[in-house]
This record gives C-alpha cells, sequence and structure tokens, in this order.
C-alpha cells in the first residue's frame, strides 16, 4: 500500500547531540511537509518542500534544518537538541496545493 | 492570518449525530477548510475537505456557510472508536502561503 513512512517510532538523544529523523512515501506526492507536536497541542508546521523549493516557517528555530535528496526523501537535522525539542515530529505529503494531508505515524523524540 | 477557534473538548454518546464548529473570521479567499482526526500516538488522518456549501463524504458532512467564516463538521451515528481529537485546518500553500490549524477538540463518546 502507498504510505508515509517514518523512521525510528522512537528516537532518544542527548542534550546537545545532533539528530535526524527520516521521511519516506510511497505516494509519489509533490509536498512534504514536517510538523512539530507536543503534548495536547495541534501540530505546529516547520517547513515544507514544494518539489525541490524549500519552505521554512517564519518562527521555526534555525536549530532545525531539512534535506530532500529525492522526491521519495525527507530528513529533519536537529543540530543541537534543548529538552524543549522533545515531541512527537510528524511528516505528510500532499500531492499538491490544496490536496490532502497524508500523514506518516510519526516519531517521538526524546531528548535526555 | 486565518486564526482558527474551536472548543476544547465535547462529549456526546453512541448513536448520535456530533456537529463540530470551527470559527475562522479571517479566511482568505484561496483558502480551504480541511478538517483532520488524530487518534493517541498517531498521525492526522483526513475526513473532509471543503471550499463552500456543503460537502459529504462516507464518514462526515461538511457545511460552509456563505461568508465562510466558519464550518461546521457533522459525524452522523458516532460510535466509541470516533472518541479522538478534531482539527480544522485552514489555508493554502500557495501565493499567501498559510496553514493554520485549529487547538483541536477533544470529541469522548460514551457508550
Amino acid at each position: 500500500d502507498a504510505m508515509v513512512i517514518q523512521n525510528p517510532r522512537y528516537q532518544v538523544t542527548q542534550f546537545g547531540k545532533p539528530v535526524t529523523l527520516s521521511c519516506s512515501q510511497t505516494l509519489n506526492h509533490n509536498v512534504m511537509y514536517w510538523y512539530q507536536q507536543k503534548s495536547s497541542q495541534a501540530p505546529k508546521l516547520l517547513f515544507h518542500y514544494y518539489d525541490k523549493d524549500f519552505n521554512n516557517e517564519a518562527d521555526t528555530p534555525d536549530n532545525f534544518q531539512s534535506r530532500r535528496p529525492n522526491t521519495s526523501f525527507c530528513f529533519l537535522d536537529i543540530r543541537s537538541p534543548g529538552l524543549g525539542d522533545a515531541a512527537m515530529y510528524l511528516c505528510a505529503t500532499s500531492r499538491g496545493d490544496k490536496e490532502t494531508q497524508y500523514f506518516g505515524p510519526g516519531t517521538r523524540l526524546l531528548v535526555l | 492570518l486565518a486564526k482558527t477557534t474551536q472548543p476544547i473538548s465535547m462529549d456526546s454518546y453512541e448513536g448520535q449525530e456530533v456537529n463540530i464548529t470551527c470559527s475562522h473570521n479571517n479566511i482568505a479567499t484561496n483558502d480551504y477548510i480541511t478538517w483532520y482526526q488524530q487518534f493517541p500516538s498517531q498521525g492526522p488522518r483526513f475526513i473532509i475537505q471543503g471550499y463552500k456549501t456543503k460537502v459529504t463524504n462516507e464518514v462526515a458532512s461538511l457545511f460552509i456557510p456563505a461568508d465562510r467564516k466558519s464550518s461546521t463538521l457533522s459525524l452522523p451515528r458516532v460510535s466509541l472508536s470516533d472518541t479522538a481529537v478534531y482539527y480544522c485546518l485552514v489555508g493554502d500553500i500557495r501565493g499567501n502561503y498559510q496553514l493554520i490549524w485549529g487547538a483541536g477538540t477533544k470529541l469522548i463518546i460514551k457508550p
């Protein structure tokens, strides 16, 4: 089945130690999104790629970076995780603008 | 910026119809309205999307008045498995790019 896959489902890292979360899709969608979701809060969009065009939300910290080497894969890099970065990180895709977003299961990040 | 406002929580009973309203007073001309459902420890799942008037699919209906300043998600004959958080999302990623999520409505269905 076509889907959005996130690995790992759970990630533990140390304060200040760089970490990379990955997302892949078999939907061949143009747009890929990264969201941060904290407990009992709505998802917060960090950035998205429309094809190769990168769009950063104005309030996304510089600590968060992203790479999209090809249509299928997208990575979220957290250069120096702080305790406040512990959250669920959700990847989503859509075929284009105004289209439904398909979400992966998320990666729960714990920062020690 | 189209801020979305929705009730924090709602309760209902199995078999009832549930209506959840989202306010988006500053919705832009190009913005679509989308509703998602989220269970604990899962990613949100698409329910329905609309631009104006009424949209219906196999799981829900979406009512949007002419001024588009609000929208109502209607879930017919809910069951216990409909217990989840429901999010209203307003936006369009092209043009004046904005995606505004509501804070979510926690819906609890009782037997």
